[in-house]
């Protein structure tokens, strides 16, 4: 069965930083790209950032609105994936998902629980 | 960015047909495949993937469920809508990068 685990979320303060975490277990983690995904409250999905596996060199993408201020990466001696997030604002507040992209398909296959990331001071 | 717009609400029956739309600002279709896809979300949970490449269902998702569609234009039906149907509903693109989602439909009861 896959499993998805996202630890790290908190309370943070503007300007601060924060280390997501995702364990994941049930599949073969090195053949996939992982992604977060995060939603704002009581607002939409907005896609994150992606790492792809050694065979695409772990490239990197991000969606513009965090770009410099992000960092995916992934340890696959631990079927993990992790976001740092930096210069935190009130509008990074939201609820942050870890999320594999299918082999075959470009969809967001399963999903994690989510942790919430609140940012105020 | 693509833009996925969808209506932000729906007020249906239980038993009836309820289709939701997705209107995305320019082709997400392929000559072989359209790479949009329906998640199902309920208060408090992660998304679900529902269907995928527009109108194929996931595993294990019930055949009441449908979608359609090509080129700029998407449906998602329910046929016939259940309790357990009340979420909202997202669409997705895999096109275009970066992915993106539409704003989401909320099936509220009437």
């Amino acid at each position: 069965e896959v499993q998805i685990l996202e630890t790290g979320g908190g309370l943070v303060k503007p300007g601060g930083s924060l280390r997501l975490s995702c364990a994941t277990s049930g599949f073969n983690f090195n053949d996939y790209f992982m992604n977060w995904v995060r939603q704002a409250p009581g607002k939409g999905l907005e896609w994150v950032a992606q790492i792809r596996n050694k065979n695409y060199n772990y490239a990197t993408y991000y969606a513009e609105s965090l770009e410099g201020r992000v960092t995916i990466s992934r340890d696959d001696s631990k079927s993990s994936v992790y976001l740092q997030v930096s210069s935190l604002r009130a509008e990074d507040t939201a609820i942050y998902y870890c999320t594999r992209l299918g082999l075959w398909v470009p969809t967001f296959d399963y999903w994690g629980q989510g942790v919430m990331v609140t940012v105020s001071s | 960015d693509t833009v996925l717009t969808q209506s932000p609400a729906l007020a249906v029956s239980l038993g009836q047909r309820v289709t939701i739309s997705c209107k995305a600002s320019e082709s997400v279709s392929s000559s072989s495949f359209s790479y949009i896809h329906w998640y199902q979300q309920k208060p408090g949970q992660q998304p679900k993937l529902l269907i995928y490449h527009a109108s194929n269902l996931e595993s294990g998702v019930p055949a009441r469920f449908s979608g359609s569609g090509s080129g700029t234009d998407f449906t998602l039906n329910i046929d016939p809508v259940e309790a357990d149907d009340i979420a909202t509903y997202f669409c997705q693109q895999s096109w275009n990068d970066p992915y993106t989602f539409g704003a989401g439909t909320k099936l509220e009861l009437k």
